[in-house]
């Protein structure tokens, strides 16, 4: 099974900068890596998702390095709202994809 | 971009009776899709691999009999839990890969068996 370790909780402040490192020591040539975010009694929300070094949407910024055995989900500027439950998976966008093994997930709180 | 719709959102039941879940890509096909199950303040756990056209694969340890999925259609995947009890009560989720193979999630079902 695909594993992830993440830290437990992080707590930030509205206005800073977060990064989330998860550590993925069995990943797969042909493996992606894919962040979710999740509001509680909500379906996880996709965030952002790459293959290496460095990949930025809208909304974060993700780095992998060259050995790709971890990953770094960096959300600039929090606010209120991105207090969530952050969860990287990897996969390797074939068939098995969708048989992703959640780990625990990173709970994000944001303070004012 | 990629939608997939869950139905019902939430739905209480009496134990011994049978609920079902309802998930449609909305926008794309799906010959794949994916049940999840989440305990309160847990991951999500995955339950079965739904597959149209074809019997689903059920992870270990989730009784085949107790949670039938049919996948009919390209874009409908249904989860019926059958004679409920109340530890069946949980946050049901489902999923398929949508545009970019990227996994879209329902936003869930709430089930409460009392």
């Amino acid at each position: 099974l695909a594993k992830t370790t993440q830290p437990i909780s992080m707590d930030s402040y509205e206005g800073q900068e977060v990064n989330i490192t998860c550590s993925h020591n069995n990943i797969a040539t042909n493996d992606y890596i894919t962040w979710y975010q999740q509001f509680p009694s909500q379906g996880p929300r996709f965030i952002i998702q790459g293959y290496k070094t460095k990949v930025t949407n809208e909304v974060a910024s993700l780095f992998i390095p060259a050995d790709r055995k971890s990953s770094t989900l960096s959300l600039p500027r929090v606010s209120l709202s991105d207090t969530a439950v952050y969860y990287c998976l990897f996969g390797d966008g074939g068939t098995s994809y969708g048989k992703l093994t959640f780990g625990q997930g990173t709970i994000l709180t944001v303070h004012p | 971009g990629a939608v997939v719709s869950q139905h019902p959102s939430r739905v209480i039941c009496k134990s011994g009776t049978s609920v079902k879940i309802e998930c449609r890509s909305l926008d794309f096909q799906a010959t794949t899709m994916f049940w999840y199950r989440q305990f309160p303040k847990q991951s999500l756990m995955l339950m079965a691999t739904s597959n149209e056209g074809s019997k689903a694969t059920y992870e270990q340890g989730v009784e085949k009999d107790k949670f039938l999925i049919n996948h009919a259609s390209l874009t409908l995947s249904t989860l019926t839990v059958t004679s409920a009890h109340p530890e069946d009560s949980s946050f049901y989720i489902c999923s398929a890969r949508g545009e970019a193979n990227v996994l879209t999630f329902g936003a869930g079902s709430r089930l409460t068996v009392l």
